[in-house]
């Protein structure tokens, strides 16, 4: 059981918005700690998404944010597309462990 | 170009060790953290170890806390994780990742950004 919880798998329609939650506590994101997300296709290693927060690293689409309130944090994608597919997880540090984790995991499939 | 470059990964069982070894290179190496992370077959990212640029600060996980050590030998730009008293639980894919750094004081300490990775190992461990 993660530190981090995301909905296990979310869809959207081709072309449609859709976001991805991250709920924490306290001890990490609520705790004032930023939160990354990761992309990661069946097969592959992860690729950072978003950093510290809502910053995509260079060659990430704009179609891809990220956002922070409270003990929770989103990832919205806009405009989805195919090659979109992919398993979304957030990362956070956690104080009460002292270490940093991931989120669960999510699933996302374009209809 | 940034190139991670996992070896090691074999199939062990448990109580045994191993040891795993990440050649880097496409930077100034000795400037970043760099952390390993491992996936299970069919699960999740699991934040395993982190190591600080200089070498001084190590950090680790829970699960792997006085199991396993992560080193690292910045005259050949390598991170390592030795692996001991391994468990089956042990088993998945073991991706090593350059932290994207920040300002780097009397060390370079890890901020948790994973920004290269590589494409792994895997180490299997039996019962």
């Amino acid at each position: 059981q993660s530190e981090l919880t995301q909905p296990p798998a979310v869809s959207g329609a081709l072309g449609q918005r859709v976001t991805i939650s991250c709920t924490g506590t306290y001890s990490n994101i609520g705790g004032g700690y930023d939160v990354h997300w990761y992309q990661q296709f069946p097969g592959t290693a992860p690729k950072l998404l978003i950093y510290v927060n809502n910053n995509r690293p260079s060659g990430v689409p704009d179609r891809f944010s990220g956002s922070k309130s409270g003990t929770s944090a989103s990832l919205a994608v806009t405009g989805l597309q195919p090659g979109d597919e992919a398993d979304y997880y957030c990362q956070s540090f956690d104080s009460t462990l002292n270490a940093w984790v991931f989120g669960g995991g999510t699933k996302l499939t374009v209809l | 170009e940034v190139h991670l470059l996992e070896s090691g990964g074999d199939s062990k069982q448990s109580g045994g060790s191993l040891s795993l070894s990440c050649a880097a290179s496409g930077f100034t190496f000795s400037k970043y953290a760099m952390a390993w992370v491992r996936q299970a077959p069919g699960k999740g990212l699991e934040w395993v170890a982190a190591i600080s640029g200089g070498g001084g600060s190590t950090y680790y996980s829970h699960s792997v806390n006085g199991r396993f050590v992560i080193s690292r030998d910045n005259s050949r730009n390598t991170v390592s994780l030795q692996m001991n008293s391994l468990r089956v639980g042990d088993t998945a894919m073991y991706f090593c990742a350059k932290d994207q750094g920040g300002s780097c004081g009397t060390d370079c300490y890890p901020t948790g950004v994973d920004d290269y990775w590589g494409r792994g190992t895997l180490v299997t461990v039996s019962s």
